[in-house]
């Protein structure tokens, strides 16, 4: 069984530019979200896909956008990156409808906005 | 509004002495609580969950938790610490039933074990 791989590991990019972040999700898991850590913080939610549709969202700007692949693989976009944006994203998948079965998290993608 | 409150940014533990890392909660209805540990550049690990039944539950590497809904609690306990317990630990809620299927966090508390 394979866990949650994000890649890359790191990123440095410069504001303004645009990012895109990849997530593969754990093996018989169908729902993949994504959170935002900033240092000192905890994980915030930005969404969640099920079935390849958005189906649940924080408080984030439209400029943050995603997909869900057929095989439930994801990618975070983040547009106009701003300097705020720099943090820790994270990536859990999960089985909608086993809730109880809990999350998966990947290692993060660490993206830093110069 | 829903909520995860962990009062104490930091724990410092003695090893060998028992450790609690406190957490308490706002949902609605019927909350699913979690435990997870983060190691310095690491993403989350599991380490136990809530749903339903025995309001002590125990998970990885010996840590336990205990839900108590009248004091809206569930703190994260270990009766004799390790240094490699070291980390940042992070209690998060989720609403069953409700229609996102995110996670709410707390602000974590960082857990110091001195030898």
């Amino acid at each position: 069984e394979t866990g949650v791989t994000q890649s890359p590991t790191h990123l440095i990019k410069t504001r303004g530019q645009q990012v895109t972040l990849r997530c593969s999700s754990q093996s018989g898991h169908n729902t993949v979200s994504w959170y935002q850590q900033a240092l000192g913080q905890g994980p915030q939610f930005i969404f969640q896909y099920y079935r390849e549709e958005e189906n649940g969202r924080g408080n984030f700007p439209p400029r943050f956008s995603g997909l869900q692949f057929p095989n439930y693989s994801s990618e975070l976009n983040v547009n106009a990156l701003e300097l705020d944006d720099s943090a820790l994203y994270l990536c859990a998948s999960s089985l909608e409808g086993r809730t109880g079965y809990g999350y998966t998290f990947g290692s993060g993608t660490r993206l830093t906005v110069v | 509004a829903q909520s995860v409150a962990q009062p104490e940014d930091q724990v410092n533990v003695a090893e060998g002495n028992p450790l609690t890392v406190k957490c308490t909660y706002s949902v609605s209805g019927n909350p699913y609580l979690f435990w997870y540990v983060q190691y310095p550049n690491r993403g989350l690990q599991f380490l136990l969950k809530y749903i339903t039944g025995d309001n002590l539950v125990k998970g990885s590497y010996g840590f336990e938790a205990e839900f108590n809904k009248s004091q809206t609690s569930f703190h994260l306990k270990k009766p004799s610490a390790l240094v490699s317990d070291s980390a940042l630990y992070f209690c998060a809620g989720r609403n069953y039933g409700g229609s996102q299927g995110n996670l709410i966090f707390g602000k974590g508390t960082k857990l110091s074990v001195k030898p």
